[in-house]
C-alpha cells in the first residue's frame, strides 16, 4: 500500500541553525510530492512541490527539498531557521489512482525553534 | 487561500445526533477532499469526489457520508456522531493537471 512516513514527530531547533525534516515514501512509481506547512490554528500552506525535472527545488519561505529516487526520499531543508517557522510540517505524496487524484499524508513534524 | 470555504468552523454536539460540514468553493475545481487531522496521524482522507455525484471513499471513511450535487459544494454527514469522530475536519480542492491541493480554515467538531 502507498504510504508516507515521517520519521520525527519533533524537532527542536536553536534560531538560526540548519534544518532537514525527513520524509520517504512507498509507491511503485515516481508521485508528485509535496511538503505543507501548517501554523497553529490554521489551514495547511504549500511550501513547494516536485512533479519532475530538477530534483532540487526550491519553495516559499526559504525552503528547499530534494527528491531521491534511490532512497525514496523527498527532505526539506532550510539553512537557517528563523523563530516564525515554528509549525508543523506534512509531507505529502499525490497519487493518481483508481483512475483519480489523491493526496496521502505523513503523520508530520512539529518544529520547535528555540531563541 | 483559494477561493475556500468551510461551515461552520466550530461546532460541538452530542453524541447520536447528525451532523453536516460544507465545503464551498469558487474555484470551479473538479477534485474536493475531506480530510480529519488528528495527532499523531497527520491528515486522513476520509472521502473525496471527481465530479458531482461522482464521489469514493478515502482511508477511513467509516461513519461518514458525503454528497455532490453542485460543483462547488462537497457536504460531510455524520450519521450518529460518535466521540472518536472528535476532530479538525479540512477540506481540499483540486484540478485534473495533477495532484496538488488548497486547503480550508478547517472545522473543529467536538463530540461529547
Amino acid at each position: 500500500a502507498q504510504s508516507v512516513t515521517q520519521p520525527d514527530i519533533h524537532i527542536t531547533v536553536s534560531e538560526g541553525a540548519s534544518l532537514e525534516l525527513r520524509c520517504n515514501y512507498s509507491y511503485g512509481a515516481t508521485p508528485y510530492l509535496f511538503w505543507y506547512v501548517q501554523s497553529p490554528g490554521q489551514g495547511l500552506q504549500l511550501l513547494l512541490k516536485y512533479f519532475s525535472g530538477d530534483t532540487l527545488v526550491q519553495g516559499i519561505k526559504g525552503f528547499e527539498a530534494e527528491f531521491k529516487r534511490s532512497q525514496s526520499s523527498f527532505n526539506l531543508r532550510k539553512p537557517s531557521v528563523h523563530w516564525s517557522d515554528a509549525a508543523e510540517y506534512f509531507c505529502a505524496v499525490g497519487l493518481f489512482s483508481g483512475g483519480y487524484n489523491k493526496l496521502i499524508f505523513g503523520a508530520g513534524t512539529r518544529l520547535a525553534v528555540h531563541p | 487561500d483559494a477561493g475556500i470555504t468551510q461551515s461552520p468552523r466550530h461546532k460541538v454536539t452530542e453524541t447520536g445526533t447528525p451532523v453536516t460540514l460544507r465545503c464551498h468553493q469558487t474555484e470551479n475545481h473538479r477534485y474536493m477532499y475531506w480530510y480529519r487531522q488528528d495527532p499523531g496521524h497527520g491528515l486522513r482522507l476520509i472521502h473525496y469526489s471527481y465530479g458531482v455525484k461522482d464521489t469514493d471513499k478515502g482511508e477511513v471513511s467509516d461513519g461518514y457520508s458525503v454528497s455532490r450535487s453542485k460543483t462547488e459544494d462537497f457536504l460531510l454527514t455524520l450519521e450518529s456522531a460518535t466521540s472518536s469522530q472528535t476532530s479538525v475536519y479540512f477540506c481540499a480542492i483540486g484540478t485534473d493537471m495533477n495532484t496538488e491541493a488548497f486547503f480550508g480554515q478547517g472545522t473543529r467538531l467536538t463530540v461529547v
